[in-house]
């Protein structure tokens, strides 16, 4: 089992619509979770960063960890094309080490 | 503030050459990172460093590659010789670990061996 599972998509949802981003993970040592949005040819860029569980709202974007289930959602609401991008879920231990998933594409449909 | 700067954004070489990926990490941060990027494996991290020291190089894939930092403004990740299944987007991040585990990625160097 691979330490952090993401679909990879793709994902084509209507403009408007909520989106949901999913990852699941097994090393129950992760305690930082995060987000990165990737455009098509640029490097990830940070979206949303959360500690431990619970839940995160920036803007549009929410982000909740469940510890319990090994499990992280990323909610995007009011979608916009600009949204369309490949993205990323996070996770560290508290080194410095962060394992990444593989992403998923996401097409917001205007 | 400059972001984290590579070079070059594109290599093309033939098999069996020497390439050498160059990053210059943000100001004031004391961690780099150095990943590849494939369809079929995502983002792997291959070595980082805190403070100039490399601290983990266990997803360097094989001999063939290295990397060093000889001060906190340079590093350099180096394939030679390098293979066709090198081709990859190469990625340098950094951070300041005050930070957390907030990482910034520069925009890659795109590698094709041919």
């Amino acid at each position: 089992q691979k330490e952090v599972e993401q679909d990879p998509g793709p994902l084509s949802v209507p403009e408007g619509a909520i989106v949901s981003l999913n990852c699941t993970y097994s090393n129950s040592a992760f305690q930082y979770f995060m987000w990165y949005r990737q455009y098509s040819r640029k490097g990830p860029e940070l979206l949303m960063y959360t500690y431990s569980s619970g839940n995160k709202e920036d803007g549009r974007f929410t982000a909740q960890v469940d510890k319990s289930s090994k499990y992280i959602s990323l909610f995007i609401r009011d979608s916009q094309p600009s949204d369309s991008a490949t993205y990323l879920c996070a996770m560290s231990a508290g080194d410095d080490k962060i394992i990444f998933g593989k992403g998923t594409r996401l097409h917001i449909l205007p | 503030d400059a972001g984290v700067i590579q070079s070059p954004r594109h290599e093309v070489t033939e098999m069996g050459q020497e390439v050498t990926l160059r990053c210059k990490p943000i100001s004031g941060h004391n961690s780099l990172f150095w990943y590849r990027q494939t369809m079929m494996r995502g983002l792997e991290l291959l070595i980082y460093f805190n403070n100039n020291v490399p601290i983990d190089d266990s997803g360097m894939p094989e001999d063939r590659f290295s990397a060093k930092m000889p001060n906190a403004s340079f590093s350099t990740l180096k394939i030679q010789p390098s293979e066709p299944r090198d081709s990859a987007v190469y990625f340098c991040a950094s951070s300041r670990r005050t930070q957390g585990n907030t990482i910034y990625f520069g925009e890659g160097s795109w590698l094709t061996v041919v």
